[in-house]
């Protein structure tokens, strides 16, 4: 398994807050993505990242934005929280190149509850 | 339409019984294409990249047709530790276009004992 770590694991918090959660990858992975999970839809892109600095939006990315500034942290910021982004937020990276390239590793997810 | 479509089951199967699962894709220049396995309250996990001559796993079997833009999941010898959902992956945009894959909605399976 990549080595995947999300931060916080569960959070609650209020509407209109903003909220910042932190993924850290220790395979030089190139891309990094975060997803949210939700019944009904199944695993959904919010933003995904091709290098340092280099971001671009997902399906779902109105109300989110990220940040890359090294290899392996990505950083998903719901800048102004609400009802709606009551999710399961999942962190996964991929090579990006080579046998295997596509493949994704997912993080364990970041249970966040908005209030 | 969706992009990537599955049965959302639950396959109720007993133990030991062969079950499959199909997931169609909407893009015919899709090139990659994964089976993913998602416990729940876990994370998706890969279970098994799927290749185009067909690839085999132990009691696993994954199968991909072109022409019909189907991918399929065989499980033989189905074991209770095989109730979880399962993710069809498939990178529509084609190899050019980077890692951009899409996920189904997944299948559910329960073997029961």
């Amino acid at each position: 398994d990549a080595g995947i770590t999300q931060s916080p694991r569960h959070k609650v918090t209020e509407t209109g807050t903003p909220v910042t959660l932190r993924c850290h990858q220790t395979e030089n992975h190139r891309y990094m993505y975060w997803y949210r999970q939700d019944p009904g839809h199944g695993l959904r892109l919010i933003h995904y990242s091709y290098g340092v600095k280099d971001t671009d939006k997902g399906e779902v990315s109105d109300g989110y934005s990220v940040s890359r500034s090294k290899t392996e942290d990505f950083l998903l910021t719901l800048e102004s929280a609400t009802s709606s982004q009551t999710s399961v937020y999942f962190c996964a990276s991929s090579p990006g190149q080579g046998i295997g390239g596509n493949t994704i590793y997912f993080g364990e997810g970041s249970w966040l509850t908005v209030v | 339409r969706k992009e990537v479509e599955q049965d959302p089951g639950p396959f109720n199967v007993p133990e030991g019984a062969t079950v499959a699962f199909n997931c169609t894709y909407s893009n015919s220049a899709s090139q990659s294409f994964f089976w993913y396995r998602q416990d729940c309250r876990k994370e998706p996990k890969l279970l098994m990249s799927v290749y185009s001559s067909g690839n085999e796993d132990g009691r696993f079997t994954a199968q991909l047709n072109r022409a019909s833009q189907y991918i399929s999941l065989l499980i033989r010898d189905s074991k209770l530790s095989d109730s979880a959902t399962y993710l069809c992956v498939v990178n529509l945009k084609g190899i050019n276009a980077g890692n951009m894959l899409t996920f189904g909605g997944g299948t559910r399976l329960m073997v029961k004992p």
